[in-house]
């Protein structure tokens, strides 16, 4: 079946530097890819999203470079704050058509060192 | 605060026992999901309506579970007979699909342990 899956389970980083943030999926006909944040306690958050007819995307701070050849999508978050501090999921609407149920992957903890 | 609240934030009940869970979605979004969380993984989907209709369901949706969403507006879950495994965040998504665009907005997530 369709899968997302990210590379590493946590990812340590200094304060201000840049963070790295991978994801993989399966279904080489999807078209809209989506990054949330969740903190402890809380609801994803949307922070960016990204469609096939682009390779890059740039928001506050973070950025989404998406290869559709290695199906492969990166979030990069510059000048990492400790507010940064959260799991971050990849997520793809399964298959094609109407429905905009999301998959998932299993997160990314990215920890923010002061 | 994304505009999508959900009640309870927790809830701990016993076994067997049913519970229900409400959401009340961004206004005029005219499509609601439901994903349940475990520790450690991601959102799993569950179901959705668009509008009042219930227009997919997943396989984890057993028969102890139900959803609805009467007016198209507010939407509940329901679990009859709850069981250990249950234990999970409910997560509650909505958005208004234009076209094909569509972003998911999430509430804060139902937090359920069953005893």
């Amino acid at each position: 079946g369709e899968s997302v899956g990210l590379h590493l389970p946590t990812l340590s980083v200094q304060e201000g530097d840049n963070s790295i943030i991978n994801c993989a999926y399966s279904n080489s006909a999807s078209d809209y890819f989506i990054w949330y944040k969740q903190e402890s306690g809380k609801g994803p958050q949307f922070i960016i999203d990204i469609r096939s007819n682009m390779d890059k995307r740039q928001g506050q701070r973070v950025t989404v470079l998406l290869n559709k050849t290695v199906k492969h999508l990166s979030l990069q978050i510059a000048a990492t704050q400790p507010g940064d501090s959260a799991v971050y999921f990849c997520a793809v609407p399964h298959g094609s058509g109407n429905t905009g149920k999301l998959i998932f992957g299993q997160g990314t903890t990215l920890q923010v060192k002061p | 605060d994304t505009g999508v609240s959900q009640d309870p934030r927790h809830k701990i009940t016993k076994r067997g026992q049913n519970v229900t869970f409400r959401c009340d979605p961004i206004s005029e979004h005219n499509r609601l999901y439901w994903y349940r969380q475990t520790l450690g993984q991601g959102p799993e989907f569950l179901t959705y309506f668009q509008n009042e209709a219930q227009l997919e369901k997943s396989r984890l949706l057993s028969d102890r579970f139900s959803a609805e969403r009467p007016k198209g507006s507010f939407s509940t879950l329901e679990i009859q007979r709850t069981e250990q495994g249950d234990s999970a965040m409910y997560l509650c998504a909505s958005s208004l699909r234009t076209g094909r665009e569509e972003t998911q907005y999430f509430g804060p997530g139902t937090r359920l342990l069953v005893l």
